[in-house]
């Protein structure tokens, strides 16, 4: 069964420092997703994206953040200058039209 | 933001028996609504939905229930296996299934042999 990948499962990254978060999802899906869960609490939404542009994002979504699909099969989260609080677990997603969304196995970043 | 709720943060119930999770709504916009499943170092995995024109969806062993005029949704599995142990999360989401997804804080369920 296809799946969403992502990669790398953890990243650690020092306050300040870019990171990018990668995301495969399945191969014919048309909308994008990225959630986080810091530890202890609820999943949250950050941005979805569908064909090339952002369609919704959440407060947490802020100018540090960015993603992008640079070709025909990735899907990246930036983080231009992390910080501590953005230590958590990130889940990209995907999902055909009128379809639930299936989730990556997430990439637990700790800033440090 | 508390607009998704789950009240109780675990659930132990005997293998064979039924388990019954519970979430609670506050958003009308809300019209569809999912029940992920997580085990530890895996992202959520979809169970089941329902729609808000439905009371009732059933898959296997999963059935959702939704009671639209007290804003609460119930998941009951039937019967519980061991392999059904981990964190269940409630979702749910404004026009249709594309819309952002609004989780409850989830609720562990552990399966006893």
């Amino acid at each position: 069964e296809p799946e969403v990948t992502q990669t790398p499962s953890h990243q650690v990254t020092q306050m300040g420092q870019e990171v990018i978060l990668r995301c495969v999802p399945i191969s014919n899906h048309l909308y994008f997703y990225w959630y986080r869960q810091i530890l202890g609490q609820k999943v949250e939404f950050l941005v979805s994206f569908y064909n090339n542009e952002i369609s919704e994002k959440s407060e947490i979504f802020d100018d540090q953040f960015s993603v992008e699909r640079p070709d025909g099969s990735n899907f990246t989260l930036k983080i231009r200058s992390t910080k501590l609080e953005d230590s958590a677990m990130y889940f990209c997603a995907s999902r055909r039209e009128n379809s639930p969304l299936h989730f990556g196995n997430g990439t637990r970043l700790t800033v440090t | 933001d508390q607009q998704v709720k789950q009240n109780s943060p675990s659930l132990s119930v005997q293998e064979g028996r039924i388990s019954i999770l519970n979430c609670d709504y506050t958003n009308s916009m809300f019209d569809y609504f999912l029940w992920y499943k997580k085990y530890p170092a895996e992202g959520p995995t979809f169970l089941i939905s329902i729609s808000s024109i439905k009371d009732k969806n059933e898959d296997g062993r999963f059935t959702v229930f939704l009671n639209k005029s007290a804003k609460h949704l119930s998941l009951h599995i039937v019967p519980s296996q061991p392999g059904d142990s981990a964190v269940y999360f409630c979702a749910a989401s404004g026009r249709n299934a594309g819309n952002m997804l609004t989780f409850g804080g989830g609720t562990r369920l552990m399966v006893k042999p």
